[in-house]
């Protein structure tokens, strides 16, 4: 079946510092959405990338599709503490299922 | 928050018991799903539901069945809860946008 990884599992960063996260996937990818959760919450979207190299921005975060659609990122500026949590990609492989990455847990140190 | 509720919130029980947790939408929404989350795999799908009375597996539905007997709720059992079985359980709606919304979770023990 389906796997997405993402990488890396977690990260450390100074307050202040950029960060990124990756995903990819072992076939080819429908729709890209991405994920925050925040500690002790529930995931909440952010945001969904549907074609081939796109990229959206949301402040400071930056997401990109890959151009084969296999892969996906997710890329914060100048981290806040309030960037605390973990992120997961997920691909909405059609038939409404979606299919969760490992996600990436980010912890900021301020 | 879509209006996604799910009880009980925390739930304490012991081996070979049976387990029924709920979740309940007020806006109408056609899909709803049950993940279980744990260290290290992230959310993994165990059901999920396209309408009343259907529903198809996730890739961890051993163990678990559903029921949707009404728009608003879908139910997920443990016929048999094993410790294996212990996790937080996320209920999920889907938006007609592909966004899904997520309830508060259900943490569980089985001891």
């Amino acid at each position: 079946g389906q796997q997405v990884m993402q990488i890396p599992q977690y990260q450390h960063v100074q307050e202040g510092e950029d960060f990124t996260t990756y995903c990819n996937s072992s076939t080819t990818l429908s729709n890209i959405q991405w994920y925050k959760q925040r500690p002790g919450g529930h995931p909440v979207f952010l945001i969904q990338l549907v074609k081939s190299g796109e990229v959206k921005k949301q402040k400071r975060l930056t997401f990109q599709f890959g151009e084969a659609k296999k892969n996906s990122s997710l890329h914060i500026t100048a981290t806040q503490t309030t960037d605390v949590g973990t992120y997961f990609c997920a691909d909405n492989g059609g038939y409404q299922k979606v299919t969760f990455g490992t996600g990436t847990k980010l912890q900021v140190i301020p | 928050d879509a209006g996604i509720t799910q009880s009980p919130r925390h739930k304490v029980t012991e081996t070979g018991t049976p387990v029924t947790l709920r979740c309940h939408q007020t806006e109408n929404h056609r899909y709803m799903y049950w993940y279980r989350q744990d260290p290290g795999h992230g959310l993994r799908l165990i059901h999920y539901s396209y309408g009343v009375k259907d529903t198809d597996k996730g890739e961890v539905s051993d163990g678990y069945s559903v029921s949707r007997s009404k728009t608003e709720d879908f139910l997920l059992t443990l016929e048999s809860a094993t410790s294996s079985q212990t996790s937080v359980y996320f209920c999920a709606i889907l938006t007609s946008g592909d966004e899904q919304f997520f309830g508060p979770g259900t943490r569980l023990t089985v001891l």
